[in-house]
């Protein structure tokens, strides 16, 4: 069987409070970014992308930031609710079609009631 | 639409047996996807398919691993022979060639080699 692996960083938000993910990514060369959501037992699920040519992305409470001068990625959460609860990954693209995916190591989520 | 399919769900082996596992993509979709996750190396993406030809299989680890897409609607990735470094959670994708949201997850297969 598999050996002990990474532990995933946590983060415990209480329920209504902001979440905010932050995520490394290290090609500087990627121009594509997405954000996943991945429940137990379940494959990701994707939540929102951004392009180099953009420094900010909404969609409904969810916001992507890049800066792309520290190849720093996050992702905020508004109002977070229990549902939320999940492990997010981010993930680099070099195609600009989501066809060569690297992702990160990924952030637990946890939403406190 | 019943999404991406997945098969068998849960696959429990011994080394050295093969072992195939199954996709079969949303209709309509170009692109098909294939990824391992493991708690070590998290999700990698080993083989991309576009329009059932092969692309990039740069993340296949070593020979003894294999896909193919014989038409639109299945793709089989073969492990022979298995062994215990392959036990991970598998997950097939397919997608609209152009963009990450319109890519879905099957809901993966959790494979243990012993």
């Amino acid at each position: 069987g598999e050996s002990v692996g990474l532990h995933l960083p946590t983060l415990s938000v209480q329920e209504g409070d902001n979440s905010i993910i932050n995520c490394a990514y290290s090609n500087s060369a990627s121009d594509y970014f997405i954000w996943y959501k991945q429940e137990s037992g379940k494959g990701p699920q994707f939540i929102i992308d951004i392009r180099s040519n953009m420094d900010k992305r909404q969609g409904q409470r969810v916001t992507v930031l890049l800066n792309k001068t520290v190849k720093h990625l996050s992702l905020q959460i508004a109002a977070t609710q229990p549902g939320d609860s999940a492990v997010y990954f981010c993930a680099e693209d070099l195609t600009g079609t989501a066809s060569k995916l690297t992702f990160g190591t990924g952030t637990r989520l946890q939403v406190t009631l | 639409d019943a999404g991406v399919i997945q098969s068998p769900r849960h696959e429990v082996t011994e080394m050295g047996q093969e072992v195939t596992l199954r996709c079969k993509p949303i209709s309509g979709h170009n692109s098909l996807f294939w990824y391992r996750q493991t708690m070590m190396r998290g999700l990698e993406l080993l083989i991309y398919f576009n329009n059932n030809v092969p692309i990039d299989d740069s993340g296949m680890p070593e020979d003894r691993f294999s896909a193919k897409m014989p038409n639109a609607s299945f793709s089989t990735l073969k492990i022979q022979p298995s062994e215990p470094r392959d036990s991970a959670v598998y997950f097939c994708a397919s997608s609209l060639s152009g963009g990450a949201d319109t890519q879905y997850f099957g809901p993966g297969t959790r494979l243990t080699v012993l």
